[in-house]
């Protein structure tokens, strides 16, 4: 699975955008760009995942660049209670050693502020 | 509700004296599996099970076992617990991970080991 490279930390205002970066410049044809997050040592919660079409669903849009080398996660109005842990993730949908592995990085601590 | 349960929540243990930590989910998934977290590590996966009596060994594997004898189940087993095994363990499922790949995860088990 392709390395995703994402900044450690990011602050927003509460009711403002957080606009979360990924970069995935090694990314194949057949994997998907996913997008977890975990609440203070909660479990991971899957928000949003994507190939190659920008996607939004209730919690938040994804947006991927046409070489798919990065994309970026929209929260389009952030809350206090989504201060967490954001990873993206690439993956195929496939077997192998990696079969429903998900290779967690460092993430991004997004803080929301009041 | 959709969910995956993990029991116990917290635990502490003294080196040696075998333990098991249950996981079952109410979805009908076919994929189970175990991650720990450490501080710095990130969450690296145990085990993971393909269905009913098939599983294989993740990243790190070793002092653990692990048991899928019905769908809903799939239990962590530490014959002899270590200090090096405290950790943040959490138990995920999937209905197919060649498909649709959203994992579900359970709250988390705090395991201390003296």
């Amino acid at each position: 699975d392709a390395k995703t490279t994402q900044p450690p930390s990011m602050d927003c205002a509460e009711g403002r955008a957080a606009n979360l970066p990924c970069n995935h410049s090694t990314i194949s044809g057949n994997e998907y760009v996913y997008w977890y997050r975990q609440i203070h040592s909660q479990g991971p919660q899957y928000i949003i995942h994507g190939l190659k079409n920008n996607e939004t669903n209730e919690m938040a849009s994804l947006i991927i660049t046409e070489d798919r080398k990065s994309s970026t996660l929209i929260l389009p109005h952030a809350t206090l209670r989504d201060t967490a842990v954001y990873y993206c993730i690439v993956r195929v949908l496939s077997g192998g050693t990696s079969y429903g592995k998900l290779t967690f990085g460092q993430g991004t601590i997004l803080t929301v502020h009041p | 509700e959709a969910q995956v349960t993990q029991n116990p929540r917290y635990l502490i243990t003294v080196t040696g004296k075998k333990l098991t930590v249950t996981c079952s989910q109410n979805m009908n998934h076919e994929y189970m599996s175990w991650y720990r977290q450490d501080p710095g590590l990130g969450l690296r996966q145990i085990y993971y099970s393909m269905n009913v009596e098939v599983t294989d060994k993740g990243d790190v594997p070793e002092g653990y076992k692990v048991s899928r004898k019905e769908k809903r189940n799939f239990p962590l087993i530490l014959e002899s617990p270590s200090p090096n095994q405290t950790s943040l363990y959490f138990c995920a499922s999937s209905l197919n991970p060649r498909e649709l790949d959203i994992q579900y995860f359970g709250a988390g088990t705090r395991l201390s080991v003296l």
